[in-house]
């Protein structure tokens, strides 16, 4: 099936763990992205690829790091993570600037 | 900068009922302007989208919305509801011309009862 999916489903850690959440799509898009959707469902950008290049970094904090091997996975790594970085996150991506984004199911975070 | 404005976070209606959804935009240079839906436990899944030409646009499960560049509102509406249509609707905008950054409204849930 063409899609956007990530792995794993469910991310439970402890405080001060490194995890990374992986994005994988087979629609042929250009460009990638990561939202965060927090507990009031509110969902806010905070990376997005080009084509390898990143190209959108909004104020994320340094413990935070994507990384795109091709155009067709970005990747989210998270540093020593804490009890706010609880949240869904969620990997979409696109082709074109007026194009509608793909989003993938999800990855909830829970950290304890 | 863009923003969005979804009026009312919590929207219920009969079955059969007309759904409107709220959406206010605002944006210095011309929007697109989307309506995504979210099921539980689930991604995004686009609805319509607005970029130019026809001002009325017509999207997914019988849904459609309108662009009214006056009021600056991209309102949602279906004319009957379904019980399937509960879930959670996200408004967003982006630049035209820009790095298609969307940028979400806090969404309204939508509750349909028999």
């Amino acid at each position: 099936d063409t899609a956007v999916s990530q792995t794993p489903k469910y991310l439970v850690t402890q405080m001060g763990n490194d995890k990374s959440i992986k994005c994988e799509q087979n629609l042929g898009h250009d460009t990638m992205y990561w939202y965060k959707q927090d507990s009031k469902k509110f969902l806010k950008i905070m990376f997005s690829y080009n084509n390898k290049e990143l190209i959108i970094n909004e104020t994320v904090p340094n413990r935070f790091s994507p990384k795109s091997p091709d155009k067709a996975h970005l990747n989210l790594h998270i540093n020593s993570l804490e009890l706010g970085d609880s949240a869904v996150y969620f990997c979409a991506s696109s082709q074109g600037a007026d194009s509608p984004l793909h989003f993938g199911n999800g990855t909830r975070l829970t950290v304890t | 900068a863009q923003s969005v404005t979804q009026l009312g976070s919590h929207v219920s209606v009969s079955e059969g009922a007309l759904v409107l959804l709220r959406c206010n935009y605002s944006s210095s240079v011309p929007p697109y302007l989307f309506w995504y839906v979210q099921y539980p436990n689930q991604g995004l899944q686009l609805l319509l989208k607005y970029t130019t030409g026809a001002t009325l646009v017509k999207g997914i499960n019988g849904f459609e919305a309108e662009f009214k560049k006056s009021e600056t509102s991209f309102h949602l509406t279906k004319p009957s509801a379904h019980m399937s249509d509960a879930a959670e609707y996200f408004c967003a905008v982006s630049e035209v011309g820009g790095y298609n950054k969307l940028i979400f409204g806090a969404g309204t849930r939508l509750a349909v009862h028999p």
